[in-house]
């Protein structure tokens, strides 16, 4: 079983939908949850960081975790054709990030 | 803002050479990662370094790799002799000491031929 699973996409979506992605992952150990951008051939860019269940909001983006179900997902509110990118959940305990595929997402004007 | 750099932004080389990547964290960062992404796979971890030492690695990361930091701004991953399977982009990260929250440089696309 993979740590860490996240559907690939592409997710295609309006200007202005809510963009909704998520990631599961196997091993309760994990305490702290990420969720990455990368644009092509460029590095991840850290977008939301939390360590607890519940919603944390900034901005336009909320990230949201269930421990208990071990799942973690990412809304984007009002989005914008410069969200395209392929986001990336990341899990760990301390240290070593275990990453998903990544979802590639397309917003259309 | 802080960022993490890298340089080169691209290496070609041959089979069987050495290459040295190399990497600048964040200035008051003291954990170092070194991570790869082979195209259109997932970022997958290499090492990691605390106090002049490596702390964890991954089963990716045998006899042929070593990291070293020189000075202490540097940070750097060796690749002691190249194979075909190594061709991949290479990412440093760094985190400071108050949170698990790693920040990425705009890494190293390497390939070997």
């Amino acid at each position: 079983q993979k740590e860490v699973e996240q559907d690939p996409g592409p997710l295609s979506v309006p200007e202005g939908a809510i963009v909704s992605l998520n990631c599961t992952y196997s091993n309760s150990a994990f305490q702290y949850f990420m969720w990455y951008r990368q644009y092509s051939r460029k590095g991840p860019e850290l977008l939301m960081y939390t360590y607890s269940s519940g919603n944390k909001e900034d901005g336009r983006f909320t990230a949201q975790v269930d421990k208990s179900s071990k799942y973690i997902s990412l809304f984007i509110r009002d989005s914008q054709p410069s969200d395209s990118a392929t986001y990336l959940c990341a899990v760990s305990s301390w240290g070593k990030l275990q990453f998903g595929a990544g979802t590639q997402v397309v917003v259309t004007p | 803002e802080p960022e993490v750099t890298q340089t080169p932004s691209h290496q070609v080389t041959q089979m069987g050479q050495e290459v040295i990547l190399r990497c600048v964290p964040i200035s008051n960062h003291l954990y170092f990662y070194w991570y790869r992404q082979i195209l259109g796979q997932k970022v997958e971890f290499l090492v990691s370094f605390y106090n002049n030492e490596i702390s964890e690695k991954s089963e990716i990361f045998d006899d042929q790799f070593s990291v070293e930091r020189p000075d202490g701004s540097n940070f750097t991953l060796k690749i002691r002799s190249t194979k075909l399977e190594d061709s991949a982009m290479y990412f440093c990260a760094s985190m400071g000491t108050s949170t698990d929250t790693q920040y990425f440089g705009p890494g190293t696309r390497l390939t070997v031929l």
